[in-house]
């Protein structure tokens, strides 16, 4: 099974702050990754796929990168909205999900 | 509007049985691979299981397979999954999330329900 680490588990952050989160594998995944966000209470939201490509209506502050074993999602300059936790999930062999970064405010 | 409805969540006892629903609208759910996703209380997401359009074939994660089963009727436009023999470390939120791929499969989930939760306790 592939395993997926992100880190930082949490992330302490300011309004208008960039803000990187990691995504690692445990073997090649080429760039069959996708980044969600959820907010409490709420149901995961499709941020990008295939690693870099932005869903339809999200932010462009959002952005991903990386292609192997490693990836980053970026928010460009974080805004009040973004506070939520973030996973990322490869899709090279079924499905797994990495454990889950929570952005917080500083 | 597009989304996906859950239902039939609840408190079970250890090595009983639910039958989760998920019901489509906005869309043709026969068009759409489907899954189930499930989060436990404070913690991440995990992938349940998988069903293609015509329910040709069926994919579970190791921690459930052969205690669940997933099924859809297309006319209903609904998504279903029977859990039996259910333990306590079945507890969590159920999702049901749509394969975006109009054709074949794309891996990930692009819309997602708000969720039933299932609690197993005695």
């Amino acid at each position: 099974d592939i395993q997926m680490t992100q880190s930082p588990s949490t992330l302490s952050a300011s309004v208008g702050d960039r803000v990187t989160i990691t995504c690692r594998a445990s073997q090649s995944i080429r760039n069959w990754l996708a980044w969600y966000q959820q907010k409490p209470g709420k149901a995961p939201r499709l941020l990008i796929y295939k690693a870099s490509t932005l869903e339809t209506g999200v932010p462009s502050r959002f952005s991903g990168s990386g292609s192997g074993t490693e990836f980053t999602l970026t928010i460009s300059s974080l805004q009040p909205d973004d506070f939520a936790t973030y996973y990322c999930q490869q899709y090279n062999s079924f499905r797994t999900f990495g454990q889950g970064t929570k952005v917080e405010i500083k | 509007d597009v989304q996906l409805v859950e239902s039939g969540g609840g408190l079970v006892q250890p090595g009983g049985s639910l039958r989760l629903s998920c019901a489509a609208s906005g869309f043709t759910l026969s068009s759409s691979s489907m899954n189930w996703v499930r989060q436990a209380p404070g913690k991440g997401l995990e992938w349940v299981s998988w069903i293609t359009t015509s329910s040709g074939n069926k994919y579970y994660a190791d921690s459930v397979r052969g205690r669940f089963t997933v099924s859809r009727d297309n006319a209903q436009n609904s998504l279903y999954l029977q859990m039996d023999n259910l333990r306590a470390d079945d507890t969590a939120v159920y999702y049901c999330a749509r394969d975006p791929a109009v054709a074949g499969t794309a891996w990930y989930f692009d819309l997602w329900g708000r969720g039933t939760l299932v609690t197993v306790s005695s």
